[in-house]
């Protein structure tokens, strides 16, 4: 089962690109790889997912080599209340049983200063 | 739409008494999952229902806590009795396919749980 690794915390300005890349070297075939965004007293709230190279929504965008083995998400520009927890996750589409699939970890806290 | 709908927001109970959480998931999605959120962590899955069967409830204390989703729709999740470790904030999400770990997760706002 993969199991991920984050930077603890990360620090930006107002307007600057924020990249939190995530290590995942025991991803599976299956694997898909999901980012989620936690602001104080709220719940995670979904941001992008990919499986391979690149996938951009409105919020961010999320690289992914050709080995899959990590994963960037790219928030562009961000503002003062880009300022959360980000958690990366991956899991296999197929798999019932939690094991890391559904493992949050402790995720980067991202601060942005004016 | 209404979201994830959770109650209490917020309980305080003193240690050995018994409490009940309460989720309305989004209408017509089909799993619904409760995780524990420690200060500091990430939140930690507990029991992840389809319909009505608990599919995953392999990190659930089974001595304590305990589980429903009756008639597929909304879930109360019970801890009987408390003990002061179990202080966190309890989440539940939605998603809206069967099967497999990866589809969009909808959370409440949680229920903020402290034990004395």
């Amino acid at each position: 089962l993969a199991k991920t690794t984050q930077p603890i915390s990360m620090d930006s300005y107002e307007g600057q690109e924020v990249n939190i890349t995530c290590s995942h070297n025991n991803i599976a075939t299956n694997d898909y790889i999901t980012w989620y965004q936690q602001f104080p007293s709220q719940g995670p709230r979904f941001i992008i997912q990919g499986y391979k190279t690149k996938v951009t929504n409105e919020v961010a965008s999320l690289f992914i080599p050709a080995d899959r083995k990590s994963s960037t998400l790219s928030l562009p520009r961000v503002s003062l209340s880009d300022t959360a927890v980000y958690y990366c996750l991956v899991g296999d589409i197929h798999q019932t049983n939690s094991g890391y699939a559904l493992n949050f970890g402790k995720g980067t806290s991202l601060l942005v200063t004016p | 739409e209404a979201g994830v709908v959770q109650s209490p927001r917020y309980k305080i109970i003193e240690k050995k008494q018994p409490v009940a959480f309460w989720c309305n998931p989004i209408s017509g999605h089909n799993t619904l999952y409760w995780y524990r959120q420690n200060l500091g962590q990430g939140p930690e899955l507990l029991i992840r229902y389809e319909n009505e069967e608990a599919v995953d409830d392999s990190q659930l204390p089974k001595d304590r806590f305990s589980a429903e989703r009756l008639k597929g729709v909304d879930s109360t999740l019970k801890i009987q009795p408390a003990e002061l470790g179990d202080s966190a904030v309890y989440l539940c999400a939605s998603s809206l396919e069967l099967g497999g770990t990866t589809d969009e997760q909808y959370f409440g706002p949680g229920t903020r749980l402290t034990v004395t």
